[in-house]
């Protein structure tokens, strides 16, 4: 059975830094795209990036860019969503989600990728001063 | 690409049938729409791939179906347990986009 565990609920100050982490079993992790999502109290589902473990080639929606890294540890099939530097407007929930299967990229954008069928239970990071 | 979904809420008694409908801003494949369950609190539970394949372990009373830019999810017999957002989703070109959600509420 595919699986995605996320670490625990964090409580920061506003400018700290931020790694939250995913840890999947029950598949090759090196062999599918982890995408990562936020959603903001009472709001919708937001795509951050995606990365890929086998090569660590890592995507990112422009409006997260600049703000956040993706990296993965293949040897713990683990992947990371670090923040440089946190802001209030950073409090939400973050998932990890995994491709079923990959598409294309160019240096633009993807696209034809499978479907996000297995999902992290989520991290609620709380930025509060 | 945005995808449009209506209405915003519902409210049915238990046994009715509901269809929820999703616009989606430009034409795609029906192999990139799908459909998405998130109860308060918890993670998406993804219903439908492919506009109308049921994920593993889904019940059939949830169906969908669509092509262009007008997709469906149909939920035939509602049960209590039916009680959350649903949320359809594109992941044909990225950023990959979610509709705003239909809450469907049982009384």
């Amino acid at each position: 059975e595919v699986q995605l565990v996320q670490s625990g609920a964090e409580v920061k100050k506003p400018g700290e830094s931020l790694t939250i982490s995913c840890a999947a079993t029950g598949y090759i992790f090196d062999k599918n795209w982890i995408g990562w999502w936020r959603q903001m109290p009472g709001k919708g589902l937001e795509w951050m990036g995606m990365t890929y473990p086998d090569d660590h080639d890592s995507r990112y929606n422009p409006s997260f860019a600049g703000q956040i890294v993706l990296t993965v540890d293949k040897s713990i099939a683990t992947a990371h969503l670090q923040f440089y530097s946190l802001k209030a407007s950073d409090t939400a929930v973050y998932y990890c989600a995994r491709h079923k299967g990959a598409g294309y990229c160019s240096s633009a954008n993807c696209w034809g990728f499978d479907v996000s069928d297995a999902w992290g239970q989520g991290t609620l990071v709380t930025v509060s001063s | 690409i945005v995808l449009t979904q209506s209405p915003g809420t519902l409210s049915l008694s238990p046994g009715e049938r509901v269809t929820l409908t999703c616009k989606v801003s430009q034409r795609i494949s029906t192999t990139y729409l799908a459909w998405f369950q998130q109860r308060p609190g918890r993670a998406p539970i993804l219903l439908i791939y492919g506009a109308s394949k049921r994920a593993t372990g889904i019940p059939d009373r949830f169906s969908g179906s669509g092509s262009g830019t007008d997709f469906t999810l149909t939920i035939n017999g509602l049960e209590p347990e039916d009680s959350a957002v649903y949320l359809c989703h594109q992941y044909w070109s990225s950023p990959w986009t979610f509709g705003q959600g239909t809450k469907v509420e049982i009384k």
